[in-house]
């Protein structure tokens, strides 16, 4: 299948900063990407979709404000979590859609483990 | 009433067994259709593409019966690399509609 990358796999910051995160499509290109959040033993939920060149559509309760995305090319999103608090820490995945696909597969980056202290 | 129910699980069978899973969509309008499986901590996998006819890959049968609005997946000669979470995955709209996850079900495989 397609393969996704996500960056970096982990990160630990303190209360009050910024994380970015970044999510390519490495073999193919995406005009949509999305973003999950993931708290242990509980199932994906879905924050936000990424559309290339214009602006994302954010799941009801999750803050814009807070959870910044960018999707400036075919191949690369991006999420930043805004003064990142300890109630942020989770896992965050993104997943792509092929545009050449027929079935409408995403496939998924490795995930990033936020923790913030 | 959920948009994607799952079995709850969790499944726990001894090497060889057959087990299935079950997955019901409330949305008519769905187009697509997978199964995704998660181990723990990682990022959910493709498994496979569920398609009208239903389809095979290996010891994994998958089948769809829409006028029921559910989705099976059957797991022949459990193997202990099939314990995972398995995630049922219904999309529907365009190319760039967004897919509803159910909440998986937890499969462990005893040898």
């Amino acid at each position: 299948g397609a393969v996704v990358s996500q960056h970096p796999s982990r990160v630990i910051c303190k209360s009050g900063t910024s994380v970015k995160i970044e999510c390519r499509s490495l073999d193919f290109q995406a005009t949509t990407m999305f973003w999950y959040r993931q708290f242990p033993k509980q199932s994906l939920m879905l924050m936000a979709t990424s559309n290339e060149g214009s602006k994302a559509t954010y799941e009801q309760g999750v803050e814009k404000d807070k959870f910044l995305i960018n999707h400036a090319s075919l191949t690369l999103s991006t999420l930043t979590v805004t003064s990142a608090h300890p109630e942020d820490s989770s896992f965050y995945i993104c997943s792509a859609r092929d545009v050449g696909g027929t079935y409408n597969e995403q496939f998924f980056g490795p995930g990033t483990r936020l923790t913030v202290l | 009433r959920k948009e994607v129910e799952q079995d709850p699980g969790p499944f726990n069978v001894p090497e060889g067994a057959t087990v299935a899973f079950n997955c019901t969509y409330s949305n008519s309008a769905s187009q697509s259709f997978f199964w995704y499986r998660q181990d723990c901590r990682k990022e959910p996998k493709l498994l496979m593409s569920v398609y009208s006819s239903g389809n095979e890959d290996g010891r994994f049968t998958a089948q769809l019966n829409r006028a029921s609005q559910y989705i099976s997946l059957l797991i022949r000669d459990s193997k202990l690399s099939d314990s995972a979470t398995y995630l049922c995955v219904v999309n529907w709209g365009t190319n760039a509609g967004k897919s509803t996850f159910g909440d998986g079900t937890t499969l462990t495989v005893k040898p």
